[in-house]
C-alpha cells in the first residue's frame, strides 16, 4: 500500500530553534507539493518541485525556510529561526497524473 | 487566479441521511480537476472523489457523488446514507490540468448524528 510518509509527526519547538520536517514521497510520483494549515489561512501552498526540481516556493517567507529534494526519495522542509506563528500542521504530498496524495503531516508548535 | 468558495462553515445529517456539501470556484481555465478531500479528527487528507471538467458525466464512488455544473463554477458533494465515520472537515479543491498546486475552500465541517 503505497504512501507518502512524513517526519516527525508531532514536533514541538522553542522560539529560535531550527526546524526540519521530512518527506518521502510515494514512488514513481515525480511532484512534491508542502502544503501548511492554520485556522486562519486555512490550506496554502509553500512550495513544490517536479523531478526534484523546484518550480515555486512564492508561499515561503524566504529568509526563514527553505525547501529541498536532495534525492527522489527525500524532500524535506526546514524552518530558521522559528517563531510562534509559524505554528501549523505541515503536509507533504505526492503528485501524479493531476491527483495528490498526502501524508500525515506534521503538526509544529513554536513556543 | 483560481478561488474555491465553501459557503457552508458547519453541517449535520442524521445518521442514513443525505446531505449535500456546496463549493463554488472561479477559473479561466478550461481543462481542471476538481476534488474533494476528508480530513477527519486523526488529520489524514483523504481524496474522496475526484473530477475532471472535461468530463460531463458526475464522478461516484460508492456512497459519495458530485454534480458538477462547469457553467456555473459549482461542484457539490453528495453523501448517500451517512455514517458515522463520515464526521470530519470536508474540503473542496481545484487543480489546474498539469498536476500543479491545489487551491482549497476553507472546508465544511460535517457532523453525523446518530
Amino acid at each position: 500500500d503505497a504512501r507518502v510518509t512524513q517526519t516527525p509527526r508531532d514536533k514541538v519547538t522553542e522560539m529560535g530553534q531550527e526546524v526540519t520536517m521530512r518527506c518521502q514521497p510515494i514512488l514513481g510520483h515525480n511532484t512534491v507539493f508542502w502544503y501548511r494549515q492554520t485556522m486562519m489561512q486555512g490550506l496554502e501552498l509553500l512550495a513544490y518541485f517536479r523531478n526534484r526540481a523546484p518550480l515555486d516556493d512564492s508561499g515561503m517567507p524566504k529568509d526563514r525556510f527553505s525547501a529541498e529534494m536532495p534525492d527522489a526519495t527525500l524532500a524535506t522542509l526546514k524552518i530558521q529561526p522559528s517563531e510562534p506563528r509559524d505554528s501549523a500542521v505541515y503536509f507533504c504530498a505526492s503528485g501524479f497524473y493531476n491527483e495528490q496524495f498526502f501524508g500525515p503531516g506534521t503538526r509544529l508548535t513554536v513556543l | 487566479a483560481q478561488t474555491v468558495t465553501q459557503s457552508q462553515p458547519e453541517m449535520s445529517v442524521q445518521e442514513a441521511e443525505t446531505v449535500t456539501l456546496s463549493c463554488t470556484y472561479d477559473t479561466s481555465e478550461n481543462n481542471y480537476y476538481l476534488f474533494w478531500y476528508k480530513q477527519p479528527p486523526s488529520r489524514q487528507m483523504i481524496l474522496v472523489i475526484r473530477q475532471e471538467a472535461y468530463k460531463q458525466q458526475n464522478a461516484t464512488e460508492n456512497r459519495f457523488s458530485v454534480n458538477f455544473q462547469k457553467a456555473a463554477k459549482s461542484f457539490s458533494l453528495k453523501i448517500s446514507d451517512s455514517q458515522l465515520g463520515d464526521t470530519a472537515m470536508y474540503f473542496c479543491a481545484f487543480g489546474a490540468s498539469g498536476n500543479t498546486p491545489l487551491v482549497f475552500g476553507k472546508g465544511t465541517r460535517l457532523s453525523v448524528i446518530a
